[in-house]
């Protein structure tokens, strides 16, 4: 089982539409959760991040974490074009001594 | 403040070369990264300095060494490449090891 699974995608939704990106984790003792958008031939770049049990909203983006489930999701509210990329998950790892543990990512295809 | 420099942008080695990718930041962080990105494999750690002076090794380490030159430099040196070595390779660098990483523009790798 791999630390951090993302469905790799691509998920196509139409523009304006709301996106949801899931992600699940193995390590229970996992503290901090992040979320970061790549785009093509580009670094990295984070959008959000979530320590706590809930939602987080920030503009149109809300994260949500459900530590019980070892899940954590980000919604993307009104897609716009402009947001098709991969979105990767990460997350600090206990075993790993607090290092981050990526996801293999998410295609997201926004369509107008 | 140009965040997290990477050079080069792109290089080809031949099987056997050695090259040293490098990696400054101006945002006076403690803690700097290196990642590899492959396909369907997302982000994996290299290597990482919690602080000048300190190095540790990440997930995948063998064939690779830093070294922390001072605060603002963290170098990469691939020894005797490898065409297992082809790959996209991320700097990254944060206040400490509990917060948010900022990545680099990247440096393409080629190894025939």
């Amino acid at each position: 089982q791999k630390e951090v699974e993302q469905n790799s995608g691509p998920l196509s939704v139409p523009e304006g539409a709301i996106a949801s990106l899931n992600c699940t984790y193995s390590d229970r003792g996992s503290q901090s959760f992040f979320w970061y958008r790549q785009y093509s031939g580009k670094s990295p770049e984070l959008i959000m991040f979530i320590y706590s049990n809930g939602d987080k909203e920030d503009g149109r983006f809300t994260a949500q974490l459900n530590k019980a489930s070892q899940y954590v999701s980000l919604l993307i509210r009104d897609s716009q074009p402009s947001d098709s990329a991969t979105y990767l998950c990460a997350v600090k790892h206990m075993e790993y001594g607090n290092k981050l543990v990526f996801g293999a990512g998410t295609i997201l295809r926004v369509k107008s | 403040n140009a965040g997290v420099t990477q050079t080069p942008k792109f290089q080809v080695l031949k099987t056997g070369q050695s090259m040293t990718l490098q990696c400054a930041q101006d945002m006076n962080h403690n803690s700097m990264y290196w990642y590899r990105q492959d396909p369907g494999m997302g982000l994996r750690l290299i290597y990482y300095s919690a602080s000048e002076g300190t190095t540790d090794k990440g997930e995948v380490p063998n064939g690779y060494n830093v070294s922390r030159l001072n605060k603002r430099e963290f170098s990469l040196r691939l020894e005797s490449a490898a065409p297992s070595q082809t790959s996209v390779y991320f700097c990254a660098s944060s206040t400490g090891l509990r917060e948010t990483q900022y990545f680099g523009p990247g440096t393409r790798l080629l190894v025939l």
